[in-house]
């Protein structure tokens, strides 16, 4: 079945260093492609999108590309802040509801 | 329209009494999703509606859970005979009908069963 698979954390980071989380999907058709974010003690917003097979998705200084050969969409930061601390929600839509990945806890420490 | 409202923020309720939880979602979007999240956890699907017609629901909607969305605009969870592992946070969300597109959260109500 259509389903989402990310990396495992917490992930801490020093800040301003490189952030990789990865995720992986399965899906029946072409999905579109979702991060989302959770703070603490609150809803998920959307952080970015792709709809289609090598669109780039950004905001906010994070980016993911939607690579159909290798049924992926790694979300990347160039560096990080303290703000950025929050869970991570790799999602797709394969047809009509969101699929939601585990999430990655991402801690940054000054 | 600031987005999909929910009611109430935090519910706390003995166990075995009934809730009903309220979502308002974005205008003029058709969709609207529940979903259930536990601590540590991804969101899980509940169920969702087009409009007022229910199309799809989990298996984890046992029978002592049942949503409405009446007239097409907001909608109501409601849990009866409620049990501790009912506790969780519900999400609820909206999206346009148009294709696979992004759904919105609100902020969600979190339940503590007692």
């Amino acid at each position: 079945g259509d389903s989402v698979t990310q990396m495992e954390g917490p992930v801490t980071l020093s800040e301003e260093a490189f952030l990789t989380i990865n995720c992986t999907y399965t899906a029946t058709g072409y999905p579109s492609l979702f991060w989302y974010v959770q703070y603490p003690g609150e809803g998920l917003q959307l952080l970015l999108k792709a709809t289609k097979a090598d669109d780039k998705g950004s905001n906010k200084g994070f980016e993911a590309t939607y690579r159909k050969e290798t049924t992926s969409f790694h979300l990347e930061k160039g560096s990080v802040q303290v703000s950025d601390s929050a869970v991570y929600f790799c999602a797709q839509i394969p047809h009509d509801k969101v699929i939601f990945g585990p999430g990655t806890s991402l801690s940054v420490i000054p | 329209d600031t987005g999909v409202s929910q009611d109430p923020r935090h519910k706390i309720t003995k166990r075995g009494q009934n809730v009903t939880f309220r979502c308002d979602p974005i205008s003029e979007h058709n969709r609207l999703y529940w979903y259930r999240q536990t601590l540590g956890q991804g969101p899980e699907f509940l169920t969702y509606f087009q409009n007022e017609a229910q199309l799809e629901k989990s298996r984890l909607l046992s029978d002592r859970f049942s949503a409405e969305r009446p007239k097409g605009s907001f909608s109501t969870l409601e849990i009866q005979r409620t049990e501790q592992g009912d506790s969780a946070m519900y999400l609820c969300a909206s999206s346009a009908t148009t294709g696979r597109t992004e759904a919105f959260f609100g902020q969600g109500t979190r339940l503590t069963v007692v």
